[in-house]
């Protein structure tokens, strides 16, 4: 079946220190939407991307879609103790109807 | 923060037994979700719903059902409680007006003694 692979599983960074969180798809992706779930939290949407090569910003987080449209990335500028949780990336193949293929998660911890 | 509930948000209960888990969302949002999730761990999707009167499995098989009888309504039983049930259940909707960005409830952390 259809997947989402993301890595790392773990992340463990220094306060200030960036952080990058990576997926891929076997196949090409309609569109590509990230998540964050705090420890003990359910997950909140962060953004969508939809279109090849499209790149986002949100203060310091920075999404990329790629031009294939199967592989996505979410880099985080100068980590702070408030960016600790599990990030996850989740595919949609099927266009607005489809239902999302979640990837692993990256457990980001940040050391003061 | 979007309007989506769940009850109850914790829940022991000894094997054997039926629960029920309630969720709903005030949104008006077609399209609903369940996902099981274990502690840090990946979301597996276990039903999903398009509207009234529909329900689909998902991805994981699971031992649960679910009905969709009200659009802000999709509760989930287990008709016989077991230990492997235990794990956080997540509720979700999504809406086209919103690129269908799922808006999760708050969870149901399950145990079973």
């Amino acid at each position: 079946g259809q997947q989402v692979m993301q890595i790392p599983q773990y992340q463990h960074v220094q306060e200030g220190e960036d952080f990058t969180t990576y997926c891929n798809s076997s196949t090409t992706l309609s569109n590509i939407q990230w998540y964050k779930q705090r420890p003990g939290g359910h997950p909140v949407f962060l953004i969508q991307l939809v279109k090849s090569g499209e790149v986002k910003k949100q203060k310091r987080l920075t999404f990329q879609f790629g031009e294939a449209k199967k592989n996505s990335s979410l880099h985080i500028t100068a980590t702070q103790t408030t960016d600790v949780g599990t990030y996850f990336c989740a595919g949609n193949y099927g266009g607005s109807q489809g239902n999302l293929i979640f990837g692993k998660g990256t457990k980001l911890s940040v050391k003061p | 923060e979007a309007d989506i509930y769940q009850t109850p948000r914790y829940l022991v209960i000894g094997t054997g037994k039926k629960i029920t888990l309630e969720c709903s969302q005030t949104m008006g949002h077609d399209k609903m979700y369940w996902y099981q999730q274990d502690p840090g761990m990946e979301l597996h999707l276990i039903h999903y719903s398009y509207g009234v009167n529909s329900t689909e499995k998902g991805d994981l098989s699971s031992e649960s059902t679910v009905s969709r009888i009200r659009t802000e309504h999709f509760p989930l039983t287990l008709e016989s409680a077991r230990p492997s049930h235990t794990s956080q259940y997540l509720c979700a909707s999504s809406s086209p007006g919103r690129s269908y960005e799922q808006y999760f409830g708050p969870g149901t952390r399950l145990t079973v003694t």
